[in-house]
């Protein structure tokens, strides 16, 4: 059974760093791409970024160019989410997904808070 | 950036109804592979989205026959026939054929 489980989120003032972790199981990690997908409160989906199998080509939404970083570690079975410089509007819940060969999120983790308040 | 702009925002059925959900794209969603990356989740409440439909009209694993894609180009389609109580919530389509990849903002579909 595909499972994702996020872990790292939580509370986190303006300007400061948060890091978010996926552990992957019931699948080989190492042959998909993987990806972040965040939704503010009350609001809907946006793609954040995505990373492929290797981890050497990594794709970024414009508003987190520069201040987050998505990596993984296919020894670990695990994807990261760096978050740097981290701001209001990046309040939300973010889900890992795992990206299926026809570029489709087709399993989801049960996602992570990250609320980012002084 | 690709706009999605669904439509209506929200669905009021009554169950058994048949429901349709229109996604139309600012820019044509076929890749230069050949292949439209259109697709289609469902996220319940309280839950996290879930696939139901990829590259338009391909159904994923374990998704019922009542669940049907369809469209070309930038005018694409979901209708649900016989609406059950396990297919309420909010419906999104979203591509990835375009950089950077984007999401409907949401049809909720709903009891009357």
């Amino acid at each position: 059974e595909v499972q994702l489980v996020e872990s790292g989120g939580g509370l986190v003032q303006p300007g400061r760093s948060l890091k978010l972790s996926c552990a992957a199981s019931g699948f080989t990690f190492s042959n998909y791409g993987m990806a972040w997908v965040c939704q503010a409160p009350t609001k809907g989906l946006e793609w954040v970024a995505s990373i492929s199998t290797g981890g050497g080509n990594t794709y970024y939404r414009d508003s987190v160019k520069g201040r987050f970083t998505i990596s993984r570690d296919n020894a670990k079975n695990t994807l990261y989410l760096q978050m740097d410089s981290l701001r209001s509007e990046d309040t939300a819940t973010y889900y890992c997904a795992r990206l299926s060969s026809n570029w489709a999120f087709d399993y989801w983790g049960q996602g992570v808070m990250v609320t980012v308040s002084s | 950036d690709v706009v999605l702009t669904q439509t209506p925002v929200a669905q009021p059925v009554t169950l058994g109804d048949q429901a349709s959900i229109s996604c139309r794209s600012s820019q044509s969603l076929v890749h230069s592979n050949g292949n439209t990356y259109l697709e289609w989740y469902l996220q319940k409440p309280g839950q996290s989205p879930q696939l139901l439909i990829y590259k338009v009209s391909n159904r994923f694993s374990g998704v019922p026959d009542r669940f049907i894609g369809s469209g070309s180009g930038s005018d694409f389609t979901l209708k649900i026939s016989r609406v059950e109580p396990e297919d309420l919530g909010v419906y999104y389509c979203f591509q990835a054929t375009h950089d950077p990849w984007t999401f409907g903002g949401g049809t909720k579909l709903e009891l009357k």
